[in-house]
């Protein structure tokens, strides 16, 4: 069974940082895109970064471009695990941040990608 | 970047059917994911490329996508299909794109 288990979230004070982490069970890990996707209160998803594995030297990161130059993700395939780390927090980064796998295949006409399982999530909160 | 428009509520009675539109002028070229999201909860995928489901979701579950709108429709709607419901894209393979929500309320 595939389990996410985000941890690492709390009250931070605006201009602060915060590292979430998300440990990863029941797959094989490092065959895996990782994505963190965040929902802030009463809002809807939006999805935050992404990281392929090691492996691939080139365009590994993705980022909205909302937290682009302030949040940084990565990942330790020995220990299963994802990171976020978050820099240079704003009150609108307040929400529940959850890990996602994403899963997905190319059918020779076209490349399909879904986030098929996710995390119970880790609640982020900026305030003064 | 680009917008998925859906609309904030839909209502339906028990045993009817819902159907919730997503939409965006070239989501016809895209594949389009769907998930559900009770309050509390995680997401949970629902509906992938357009109209195929994951292994324990009900074939009560369906979705179509043609020209500027994809939709998801819920068959002999149930109590427990009360829930929050957004589609997906990617926007490329770089950045992945959600729907702005629809809320199903079950009357």
């Amino acid at each position: 069974e595939v389990q996410l288990l985000e941890s690492g979230g709390g009250l931070v004070q605006p201009g602060g940082s915060l590292r979430l982490s998300c440990r990863a069970s029941g797959f094989t890990f490092h065959n895996y895109v990782l994505s963190w996707v965040r929902q802030a209160p009463g809002k809807g998803l939006e999805w935050v970064s992404d990281l392929r594995d090691s492996f691939y030297t080139t365009y590994s990161a993705n980022y909205a471009a909302s937290v682009k130059g302030r949040f940084s993700i990565s990942r330790d395939n020995s220990k299963s695990t994802l990171y976020l780390q978050m820099d240079s927090l704003k009150v609108e980064d307040t929400a529940v941040y959850f890990c996602a796998r994403r899963d997905g295949y190319n059918d020779g006409q076209k490349t399909v990608l879904y986030l098929d399982s996710w995390g119970q999530g880790t609640l982020v909160t900026v305030s003064s | 970047s680009f917008v998925l428009t859906q609309p904030p509520s839909v209502s339906v009675a028990p045993g009817q059917t819902a159907t919730i539109p997503c939409s965006e002028p070239s989501i016809g070229d895209k594949s389009v994911h769907w998930y559900q999201q009770k309050p509390g909860q995680a997401p949970v995928l629902v509906i992938y490329d357009d109209g195929d489901r994951p292994s324990g979701i009900p074939e009560r579950f369906s979705g179509s996508n043609s020209g500027n709108t994809a939709t998801l429709t819920i068959s002999r709607v149930e109590a427990g299909d009360e829930a929050d419901y957004y589609c997906q894209v990617w926007d490329g393979i770089d950045h992945c794109v959600f729907g702005t929500g629809t809320k199903v309320t079950v009357l």
